[in-house]
């Protein structure tokens, strides 16, 4: 099916590990975005990307790294897992930013031990 | 700086009620606002989006409406049912130099049977 898929869904590591989750879309967005979702916080946005090759800090991006080498992945890693990187990952696209609708995929909750 | 308030951040209905959900931001200089659902352990589904020069927006038994004058827009449940039951969210498009998605808390709503 079309859409936005990630993975894994679920996953614990240890704190000092690194940790990929993937994202990947398939209807060619230009626009993607890593959000994490936190209870008092809502959803933060963590790093975006308007193509393949550029992407772009959010409000919390400290201790994550994304790639978006192909316009479908979206990439994100955590290069040395922290207890505060414990929470939920979405990933999102969008056709384009500001005017259009935005879709996200179903999740990836990580726990940092 | 763009603040986005949803009020209550949880509501209990019978089923059947029309209900109305608030969500009010501090700044009128907006692209537009969109309604989200997320059902538990799921990612946001998008419901309506209302352009800046638009005044609502309707798609079945929902109604957005916007008055970007006075920072606010409602979403309008009519004869909620049991699957209603969600967090809904709503989140502002920034216009001018700030041009981010700023999100609400959500407000968490359990239609009763």
């Amino acid at each position: 099916d079309a859409g936005i898929t990630q993975s894994p869904r679920y996953k614990i590591t240890e704190t000092g590990r690194q940790v990929t989750l993937m994202c990947h879309q398939t209807w060619s967005h230009s626009y993607m975005f890593w959000y994490r979702q936190d209870l008092g916080h809502g959803l933060r946005l963590i790093y975006y990307s308007a193509a393949a090759d550029i992407t772009d800090k959010g409000e919390v991006p400290d201790g994550y790294v994304v790639s978006r080498s192909k316009t479908e992945n979206f990439p994100l890693t955590l290069e040395s897992a922290t207890r505060s990187q414990t929470s939920v990952y979405f990933c999102a696209s969008s056709p384009l930013t500001g005017g259009n609708t935005i879709y996200f995929g179903e999740g990836s909750w990580l726990t940092v031990v | 700086k763009q603040e986005v308030t949803q009020i209550p951040a949880a509501l209990s209905v019978p089923e059947g009620e029309n209900l109305v959900l608030n969500c009010s931001f501090t700044d009128s200089a907006i692209y537009n606002l969109q309604w989200f659902r997320q059902d538990p352990g799921k990612g946001l589904t998008s419901l309506l989006l209302i352009q800046s020069s638009q005044r609502e927006q309707t798609s079945g038994r929902l109604n957005a409406s916007l008055d970007k004058s006075s920072g606010r827009s409602t979403l309008y449940i009519a004869a909620s049912q049991p699957g209603d039951s969600a967090t809904y969210l709503c989140a502002v498009f920034n216009a001018g130099n700030n041009r981010k998605l700023i999100w609400g808390l959500g407000t968490s709503l359990a239609v009763n049977p």
